[in-house]
């Protein structure tokens, strides 16, 4: 089974300049999700989409930040304008479906991309 | 509110000895708990879950975590460590599955695991 595939792996550009970045979900799963991972913290969930709709965005800095995922399959992530402190991995991830009933679902991490902003 | 303590930021151990590496958590309802493994330009890893039952969870690469439900722990072990098993470690908990937070993963800030040989 193919993993969550994400790219590019690295990018760098100066701050005030637009990136984006991609993302393909395990095949079949519904749920997905973009987080941002900080060096030396844990991965923060920035935006949920179940299907192709948002589900939770609470914690999306919607000033500069957007995401979509228009076929309920892919998605991207996009930053405009970047800011130094969006220094970061963002990471992909997804699962089979957002609620069972019993949480058991799983969510399974891409590679990430590691952005630099300069 | 949902939360993960690591008290560790580094654990360090000699290869073949036993390995803990602790997470305490906070959370509203019933703790849905995991434990992930991070290599280095790597993503995430799924290791194990807590959702019911067994206090003792045993989970890939021969791991296991134990839920202590009155100390709020789920503390990572492997009876004998290897070299291999060098990377960053994050426990995670699940959100409820209502209101806006609808069963997110919240997580610690990690714990870097050393095996030396």
């Amino acid at each position: 089974e193919a993993g969550v595939a994400q790219s590019p792996r690295y990018k760098i550009i100066e701050k005030r300049q637009s990136v984006a970045f991609w993302c393909n979900p395990i095949s079949g799963h519904a749920t997905l999700y973009w987080y941002q991972q900080i060096l030396g913290q844990g991965p923060k969930l920035l935006i949920q989409f179940q299907n192709n709709g948002v589900v939770d965005d609470s914690q999306l800095p919607k000033d500069r930040f957007s995401a979509e995922r228009l076929k309920g399959v892919d998605s991207t992530l996009k930053i405009q304008p970047a800011k130094l402190e969006d220094s970061a991995v963002y990471l992909c991830a997804s699962s089979l479906r957002r609620l069972d009933g019993s949480a058991k679902n799983i969510q399974y991490f891409g590679a990430g991309t590691r952005l630099s902003v300069l | 509110a949902q939360s993960v303590a690591q008290p560790e930021d580094q654990v360090n151990v000699a290869e073949g000895n036993p390995l803990t590496v602790k997470c305490t958590y906070s959370v509203s309802g019933n703790p849905y708990l995991f434990w992930y493994v991070q290599y280095p330009n790597r993503g995430l890893q799924f290791l194990l879950k807590y959702i019911t039952g067994d206090n003792l969870v045993k989970g890939s690469y021969g791991f296991e975590a134990e839920f202590n439900k009155s100390q709020t722990s789920f503390h990572l072990k492997k009876p004998s460590a290897l070299v291999s098993d060098s990377a960053l470690y994050f426990c995670a908990v699940r959100g409820p599955d209502r209101g806006s937070t609808l069963g997110r993963l919240y997580f610690g800030r990690g714990t870097q695991l050393t095996v030396w040989p």
